[in-house]
């Protein structure tokens, strides 16, 4: 069955850099597109980043880019590297498959920005 | 970049009702890139709708879509207790961001 694992998240201060990992297993990883997706305390659901299946074409939020990187490692490992983090950054972060719609969501890692 | 927004922000009704849910897009994209989520509390989402009114895999009939251009709708024929959540629609595919809806929350009145 298709599984998703999330892990990295933590308590970081602002500015500081964190780097979430994504094992993917029970499908063939390589074939599928790959999202972060976040969530605020309380808020709704937020897109992060896209990765292409070949790792060719990669998309952010406006408010994300230039401090986040979405990168994967076609032997089943899809990563999101933070880097000046912001209070405003702190959610719980989704590894999402795309297929037919964003088929299937991880458990989810929780980031926490605050001093 | 398209904007969602969905329609009522909460929606209280009892089971057995009938449930619709709107959303209204700020530019016209392709259905193809529609779908629809739900989500409990302390779960992750679940895709219940992709290409504007196509199941997913193991979701019950009693959850339908239609809708195209800018307007796109959610209902649920007949509220279980289990459907009562947090639903958000959301465009996929047309062009970046991927937005999702700000979600309409139906809970039991």
């Amino acid at each position: 069955q298709v599984q998703l694992v999330e892990s990295g998240g933590g308590v970081v201060q602002p500015g500081g850099s964190l780097r979430l990992s994504c094992a993917a297993s029970g499908f063939t990883f390589s074939n599928y597109d790959m999202h972060w997706v976040r969530q605020a305390p309380g808020k709704g659901l937020e897109w992060v980043a896209f990765i292409r299946y070949d790792g060719d074409n990669k998309y952010y939020l406006d408010s994300v880019k230039g401090r986040f990187t979405i990168s994967r490692d076609n032997s089943n490992t899809l990563y999101l590297q933070m880097n000046s983090l912001r209070t405003e950054d702190t959610a719980v972060y989704y590894c999402v498959r795309m297929y037919h719609g964003f088929d299937y969501w991880g458990q989810g890692t929780l980031v926490t920005v605050s001093s | 970049e398209i904007v969602l927004t969905q329609s009522p922000g909460t929606l209280s009704l009892s089971p057995g009702e009938r449930a619709t849910l709107s959303c209204r897009a700020s530019q016209s994209f392709s259905s193809t890139y529609l779908a629809w989520y739900q989500q409990k509390p302390g779960q992750a989402p679940r895709v219940l709708i992709y290409g504007a009114s196509s199941r997913a895999t193991g979701i019950p009939d009693r959850f339908s879509a239609s809708g195209s251009g800018t307007d796109f709708t959610l209902t649920i024929s007949r509220l279980e207790p289990e459907d009562f959540a947090v639903y958000y629609c959301q465009q996929f595919g047309a062009s970046p961001p991927y937005a999702f809806g700000q979600g309409t929350k139906v809970e039991i009145k």
